[in-house]
């Protein structure tokens, strides 16, 4: 079966750093990408990783180990507009996404 | 904007009824995805269409159908509804099926059965 966990919900205070973890057990595996949802829209891309190792851009980073299944993303300088939720997703044979983790993000 | 268009963006409809949700893809993109997410649920895969065929298949209910039509736009096509479809659907688009190519998601059509 496919199985991709993250937490339910996290919090955080804003400048602060947080890190979004998700683990992952696919049959295949052709790359792991993160996606933000604000509510009620769309998801919109940020990163996609099929190798090991951390993928930076910005503000955010996100890294991947495929022998241990698990991936990251890392959202430094936390803003207030960063509250929404994050969406772990791995391709197999079609996009297979995570329930995604609900950041709030506190003055 | 991410290019991708969904029509309508709500619908609502009463149990029994059928409905069609119509997407384009942004321009230049041959592969089209539809997922349903129901509240505080996550994206449920449903069916992925490339260049007019049908690639992948998930948990799409034997009630609902889909195509992609030559100009490369997209219908879900849903009948015998009920109160438990009521869900947002997404439609996204990418270039084709090599690996990286991030899906672009549409707003989504808001569908309400009564």
């Amino acid at each position: 079966g496919q199985n991709i966990d993250q937490p339910t919900e996290m919090t955080a205070t804003e400048g602060a750093i947080v890190q979004i973890n998700c683990t992952y057990q696919t049959s295949g595996f052709n790359g792991l990408f993160w996606y933000q949802q604000h509510a009620g829209e769309a998801p919109t891309f940020l990163s996609y990783n099929v190798l090991d190792g951390l993928e930076e851009k910005g503000r955010f980073s996100s890294f991947l180990s495929r022998s241990k299944g698990y991936s990251y993303l890392l959202l430094k300088e936390l803003q207030m507009k960063d509250s929404a939720s994050y969406l772990c997703a791995v391709l197999t044979d079609k996009l297979i996404f995570g329930t995604g983790t609900r950041l709030q993000v506190f003055p | 904007d991410s290019g991708v268009t969904q029509t309508p963006k709500h619908l609502i409809t009463a149990t029994g009824q059928r409905v069609t949700l119509r997407c384009s893809p942004r321009s230049g993109d041959l592969s089209v995805y539809w997922y349903q997410q129901s509240l505080d649920q996550g994206l449920q895969f449903l069916i992925q269409y490339y260049n007019g065929e049908e690639r992948a298949k998930g948990n799409i209910l034997e009630r609902f159908s889909a195509q992609q039509f030559p100009d490369l736009h997209s219908e879900l096509n849903l009948s015998s509804l009920e109160l438990g479809d009521s869900a947002l659907y997404f439609c996204a688009s990418s270039v084709g099926l090599a690996e990286g190519s991030p899906l672009h998601f549409g707003n989504g059509t808001r569908l309400t059965v009564t």
